[in-house]
């Protein structure tokens, strides 16, 4: 049973477009949600990350909004270019359990020019 | 400074045949594991090393072996290699104290089992 669920499972954008991947987890005791980018022949690079004391988190054209109740978290990638197309993961763990992350199944992401 | 290196890249086995992966951290973090990336599964973790001589199992043990007998190597073994392995194997390290919350990957391990 995967701990966190992500969709969609692609993902096609016009440049300049809105980007938007989700991910839902059950575990209440995850306390650290990262978002990772891969791309192809790459290992995954941490891109943003997360934690449920916040509900968002802006670093340049990259958000992460964060619903605790509804145990919901969210990329944002504004004004998509040709360069983020990619493969985006989201992850959750537990930050007192030794560094154990669990991932989404990941979404590609094409960004068309 | 190399960060974690992986070998081979690509590797094509036999079932039944055994083999070794290779990690190589140069960063001095405590944290090493080993991920499988399989389509439409994300990363699922199959070991991982809070220390040298510290070893436990992640989410998908079965079939693999591992060891951390330094802090800078973390090889894992498939002792019988079955077509279920076949998958990119990424290999990550982070420190435990500050800074723990990032981890680095490696460029992965493609292998196929025939």
């Amino acid at each position: 049973q995967q701990q966190v669920k992500q969709s969609p499972q692609s993902l096609i954008v016009q440049k300049g477009g809105i980007s938007i991947i989700n991910c839902a987890y059950e575990n209440t005791a995850f306390d650290y949600f990262p978002w990772y980018q891969q791309f192809p022949g790459k290992g995954p690079a941490l891109l943003i990350a997360i934690r449920p004391d916040v509900s968002e988190k802006k670093e340049g054209r990259f958000t992460i909004s964060f619903n605790k109740s509804a145990k919901q978290f969210s990329l944002h990638i504004m004004d998509s270019q040709p360069g983020d197309s990619a493969t985006y993961f989201c992850a959750a763990s537990i930050e007192d359990n030794f560094n154990k992350f669990y991932f989404g199944s990941g979404t590609k992401l094409n960004v068309k020019p | 400074n190399a960060g974690v290196t992986q070998t081979p890249k690509f590797q094509v086995l036999k079932t039944g045949q055994s083999m070794t992966l290779q990690c190589a951290q140069d960063m001095n973090h405590e944290y090493m594991s080993w991920y499988r990336q399989d389509p439409g599964m994300g990363l699922r973790l199959i070991h991982y090393s809070v220390g040298a001589g510290i070893t436990d199992q992640g989410e998908v043990p079965n079939g693999y072996n591992v060891s951390r007998s330094t802090t800078e190597d973390f090889p894992l073994r498939l002792l019988s290699a079955a077509p279920s392995q076949t998958s990119v194997y990424f290999c990550a390290s982070s420190p435990l104290g500050s800074g723990k919350e990032t981890q680095y990957f490696g460029p992965g391990t493609r292998l196929l089992v025939l």
